[in-house]
């Protein structure tokens, strides 16, 4: 009964190489989002979708991509990976409305790169 | 720019001890400020603040927000070793829609038997 999943959880690669993380949700939130925490455990948003429509694009290198081909579903692509890339990647979910609603964290993908 | 600051960015306390976190914000157009727990992995909800002076419990947790003073805290009550973790403020700056969280550094919380 996994709410928010993320595959895969570790992921290491070289320089240079191009790789994707996936998320999914079974909560029926109409929100996902991307976040990126680095090594000082700073938790930065990235992306975020409402209905598979990009909402929310921060100031992020576009060697990163994100896709949602459906409501429940949001992957992250990230070409020509770089050392800095080097971090965990929260993908979570929420219901959107005029009011605020809590997010819902997946467990994170530990990217690594050498 | 949306900032949130937390203080103090480590404590460690003994089991049964009582502590406070602090988070303190700027943000336009502020909608609620959230609190997240992150032991290993995912940061889990704790309470979401909405309005001024109304303090949200659960069990040991208590929480308030103080928007005069631009800032919020978390307490804990009878610290046990299971309350060591991360514990993360974020505020949602935007008016409606979604929601874009901007976090604090984290308070890391360790509590020793």
């Amino acid at each position: 009964d996994t709410a928010v999943s993320q595959t895969p959880k570790y992921l290491v690669t070289q320089m240079g190489n191009d790789k994707s993380i996936k998320c999914e949700q079974n909560l029926g939130h109409d929100t996902m989002y991307w976040y990126k925490q680095d090594s000082k455990k700073f938790l930065k948003i990235m992306f975020s979708y409402n209905n598979k429509e990009l909402i929310i694009n921060e100031t992020v290198p576009n060697r990163f991509s994100p896709k949602s081909p459906d409501k429940a579903h949001l992957n992250l692509h990230i070409n020509s990976l770089e050392l800095g890339d080097s971090a965990v990647y929260f993908c979570a979910s929420s219901i959107t409305g005029t009011a605020t609603y809590e997010q819902y964290f997946g467990p994170g993908t530990r990217l690594t790169v050498t | 720019e949306d900032k949130v600051v937390q203080s103090p960015l480590s404590l460690v306390v003994h089991e049964g001890d009582t502590v406070t976190l602090n988070c303190s914000y700027e943000v336009t157009n502020f909608r609620s400020l959230l609190w997240y727990k992150q032991e290993k992995k995912a940061p889990t909800f704790l309470f979401m603040l909405t309005s001024s002076g109304i303090e949200k419990k659960s069990g040991r947790l208590s929480s308030i927000l103080d928007k005069k003073e631009l800032s919020s805290i978390l307490n804990i009550t009878a610290t046990q070793t299971g309350d060591s973790a991360i514990y993360l403020c974020a505020v949602a700056p935007h008016p409606q829609g979604a929601q874009k969280l901007v976090f604090g550094q984290g308070t890391r919380l360790t509590i020793n038997p």
